[in-house]
Parts: structure tokens; sequence; C-alpha cells
């Protein structure tokens, strides 16, 4: 079975200062790699997926992630933060040819001060 | 399309009453999903549907706790009776089958805005 680890449940950081939530995955088989972004009180929307191909994914908002299997991580970076970024990040991953049903960390709150 | 519609948005209730929140998934999308959200616990999957049928309630903390898909577009999550340790938002999920014509090839799960539960 699959599992996620995101290492920071807060990460508080300067409005256009760079940012990196970091996320760390257990899995025995091939994954498929997720970040959903949840404002307050709103659902969970996805941000990007790594399925296959290049490492690097760009999503939504100027957020990227890279998948390194090595080190069984897809951490999320944005260059320059802004307010509206406030929100709640979660990883998630699902095994690839299983269930595909996703497991998602525990979440990582990204404050964005001015 | 609307995206995955959810009522009550916010619903409080008494200890013992019987609570009973519905969704509504995207029209096409074959999987369902009821999830749990608190501050102790975070993200709880509760059981999750494939073409209206329940594949794993195992996440289905207690038989207080029932959940129906009678058809396609609806599904209902129903606690009776509530307790307050049962506050929380609870959250339905749906995506098209990963192997299905439209999908991305992983399952990837459109929520909806939530249901705020309060048990006082």
């Amino acid at each position: 079975a699959q599992s996620v680890t995101q290492l920071d449940s807060q990460v508080p950081v300067f409005e256009e200062a760079p940012v990196e939530l970091r996320c760390n995955y257990s899995s025995s088989v091939s994954v498929y790699l997720f970040w959903y972004v949840q404002y307050p009180n709103q659902g969970l929307q996805l941000l990007l997926k790594y399925l296959s191909g290049s490492t690097l994914v760009k999503g939504i908002n100027g957020f990227e992630a890279e998948f390194n299997k090595s080190q069984t991580s897809f951490h999320l970076r944005k260059p320059s933060v802004h307010i509206s970024d406030t929100a709640e990040y979660f990883c998630a991953v699902s095994e690839a040819g299983g269930s595909y049903i996703p497991t998602f960390g525990r979440g990582t709150s990204l404050i964005v001060h001015p | 399309d609307a995206g995955v519609i959810q009522s009550p948005r916010h619903e409080v209730t008494e200890m013992g009453q019987e609570v009973t929140l519905r969704c509504k998934p995207i029209s096409g999308h074959d999987y369902l999903f009821w999830y749990r959200q608190t501050m102790m616990r975070g993200l709880e999957l509760l059981i999750y549907f494939n073409n209206n049928v329940p594949i794993d309630d195992s996440g289905m903390p207690e038989d207080r706790f029932s959940a129906k898909m009678p058809n396609a577009s609806f599904s209902t999550l129903k606690i009776q009776p509530s307790e307050p340790r049962d506050s929380a938002v609870y959250f339905c999920a749906s995506s098209r089958s990963p192997g299905s014509v439209g999908s991305s090839g992983a399952n990837v799960l459109t929520f909806g805005a939530g249901s705020r539960l309060t048990v006082l």
C-alpha cells in the first residue's frame, strides 16, 4: 500500500518570496502523484499531476513540482508567492495499475504574509 | 458543468439526531468518494463507489454511518444517531474511471465544496 508524508504542517513565507512544500511517498510500484489546493471554505482542486514523462510538472497559478524517483519525493515549488496563495496544500499518491485510489497526505498550510 | 454539488453546506444539529448529507457527482463520472476532514485526523476516505456499487467502506467509522448511491447522479451519507465527535467537514468527490475515454489515465478527483456538520 502507498503512503504520503508531508513534512511541514505549516509554512509561513513573505509575499514575493520563493516557497517549497515538501512531499515524500512510499510505494512498491510505479505511482501517479498529485498536488491539490484547498482555499478557505472550499473543496480541494487539482493543482498539478505527474503521470509519466518529464519529471518537472507545471500546474496552475505558477506552481511546479518535480518527481524524484530515487528520493521518492514530489516537492511543490513557486518562485514568487502572492497573498492569494494562502491555502492548504495536499500531496496525494496512487499506484499505477493498482486500484488508482489516491492516498492523501495530512496537508501543509501555506501562510503568505504581506 | 456545475461540478460536484453537495447539500447542505452547513448543518447544525443536536446529538442523537439523524443527519443526511447529499451529493450530486459530475455527469459521466463513475467513481464517487466520501471524505471527512477534521483538524485532528486530516482528510479521511470514508467510502467509495464505482458504478453505484460500494467498493470499499473500511473507512466508515462505525455502524452509525451509512452511505448509498441509488443511481449515477445521487449519493447520500447518513449518520444516525449523530454525536459531537462527528462534527467535521464532509466532502464528496467524483472522477472518471482511469481507463475511460476522456480520462487522464489516473483517478483525478473533483471535489464538492463540502458540508460542514456541527453536532451539539
